[in-house]
């Protein structure tokens, strides 16, 4: 169990555009989910927390109108690169943390990533 | 601000070596601490953490407070535990979000 799956594996498209990234949790609920960016050689950086039916938690120095979230449901979070631009590629991971509560001491469960690059 | 430090990016062993990936933290409160491990081709997956104190795939971590360290150690290394191993450090006052290490690549050979 604690399936997490994330599409598209693959996005590439030109400056401008802007790219949906979906997560889901696919065989249990997933109150939060998080978002990771990781460039190359380089570990997993987090950028932000989505939260099941609020605003989602960004860190610091994240833009949060470039990076739009939204957790609708228990098992999906998008993460949104608006007007993407070259230096938006990267390697995007997403985490589902299973359980009901934030504090509820369990492990996050992650998806196999999406590879996106700007051209 | 929490920290999660890997000193070494890459470890190359022999098959049945000892093989030990360091890890070191800083962070004021308790935290809770895990390894993580992705092999090539495949998803980030958890390896172990250290409130479970078991051994995995012959892996075992102990958390030492003192040290502020979380080693991940196994006696006698494997082709395939060849992966990327990262050290990550969560703390429930921050919602667990998990801060990483910059991982170790261990390479086992033959």
């Amino acid at each position: 169990g604690a399936v997490v799956s994330q599409h598209p594996s693959r996005v590439i498209c030109k400056s401008g555009t802007s790219v949906k990234i979906e997560c889901r949790s696919l065989d249990f609920q997933a109150t939060t989910m998080f978002w990771y960016r990781q460039f190359p050689k380089k570990s997993l950086m987090l950028m932000a927390t989505s939260n099941e039916g609020s605003k989602a938690t960004y860190e610091q120095g994240v833009e949060k109108d470039k990076f739009l979230i939204n957790h609708a449901s228990l098992t999906l979070s998008t993460l949104t690169v608006t007007s993407a631009h070259p230096e938006d590629s990267s390697f995007y991971i997403c985490s589902a943390l299973r359980g009901g509560r934030v504090d509820s001491n369990q492990p996050q469960h992650f998806g196999d990533g999406t590879r996106l690059s700007i051209l | 601000a929490q920290r999660v430090t890997q000193p070494e990016k890459l470890l190359s062993v022999f098959k049945g070596a000892p093989v030990e990936l360091k890890c070191n933290y800083s962070y004021s409160g308790s935290p809770e601490l895990f390894w993580y491990v992705q092999y090539s081709r495949q998803r980030l997956q958890l390896l172990l953490r250290h409130i479970s104190r078991e051994s995995i795939k012959g892996f075992t971590a102990d958390l030492n407070k003192g040290e502020t360290s979380f080693h991940l150690k196994k006696p006698f290394a494997q082709e395939e535990d060849s992966a990327m191993y990262y050290c990550a450090l969560s703390f429930k006052a921050a919602g667990n979000k998990l801060t990483f290490g910059g991982g170790t690549r261990v390479l086992v050979k033959p």
